[in-house]
């Protein structure tokens, strides 16, 4: 079936480091995938997303580029800020059919000044 | 435009009691799709309800129940409370038609099963 795995956290950065968030997914065909972002106590917000191969989504300074070679959509920031503290989670939509979401476990952010 | 809404925001269970969860979806949108988050998880499928049917279900027994009204909110039911169904519940809409991937969270609702 479906599966997302990503990078454990924490992850503590000091304001202004680059970021990368490690996903990648198992899935048939060409699924669609997502970053969603939680914020403490709060629901989950969509940050970006792509739906075909070599699609690039960004969003605030964030981005993810869709790897069909390696299966990956890893997420970077150049710069990053205190605000940008949150859970940030990987998902995909796979092709069969429906509107599912299958998540990975998350990673914590932690920004830092 | 008013965005997804859940209610309540917390509950406290005792295990063996029936829950309710309540979810409006975003205006315009026909389809709701609720999410069991586990401390510490990601969220997992339970199940998705399109224009008052079920359209999809997860690996989740079937003391987990839904419906969807006519004007497209949702309720989530459980029966039979575990401890282990403690969790973040997270409701989800999107428009249908031809925008169908992008889905829009709720805060959730918080239950604490004792």
């Amino acid at each position: 079936g479906d599966s997302v795995t990503q990078m454990e956290g924490p992850v503590t950065l000091s304001e202004e480091a680059f970021l990368t968030i490690n996903c990648t997914y198992t899935a048939t065909g060409y699924p669609s995938l997502f970053w969603y972002v939680q914020y403490p106590g709060e629901g989950l917000q969509l940050l970006l997303k792509a739906t075909k191969a070599d699609d690039k989504g960004s969003n605030k300074g964030f981005e993810a580029t869709y790897r069909k070679e390696t299966t990956s959509f890893h997420l970077e920031k150049g710069s990053v800020q205190v605000s940008d503290s949150a859970v940030y989670f990987c998902a995909l939509r796979g092709t069969g059919g429906g509107n599912k979401l299958t998540f990975g476990t998350g990673t914590q952010l932690k920004v830092e000044l | 435009e008013t965005g997804v809404t859940q209610s309540p925001t917390h509950l406290i269970k005792t295990r063996g009691q029936q829950v309710t969860l309540r979810c409006s979806s975003q205006s315009g949108h026909n389809t709701v799709s609720w999410y069991q988050q586990a401390l510490g998880q990601g969220p997992q499928f339970i199940f998705q309800y399109y224009r008052e049917e079920e359209n999809g279900r997860g690996n989740f027994p079937p003391r987990f129940s839904g419906l969807q009204f006519p004007n497209y909110s949702s309720e989530l039911n459980v029966n039979a409370l575990e401890l282990d169904d403690s969790a973040l519940y997270l409701c989800a809409s999107s428009p249908g038609g031809g925008d169908q991937e992008t889905q829009y969270f709720g805060p959730g609702t918080r239950l604490l099963v004792l």
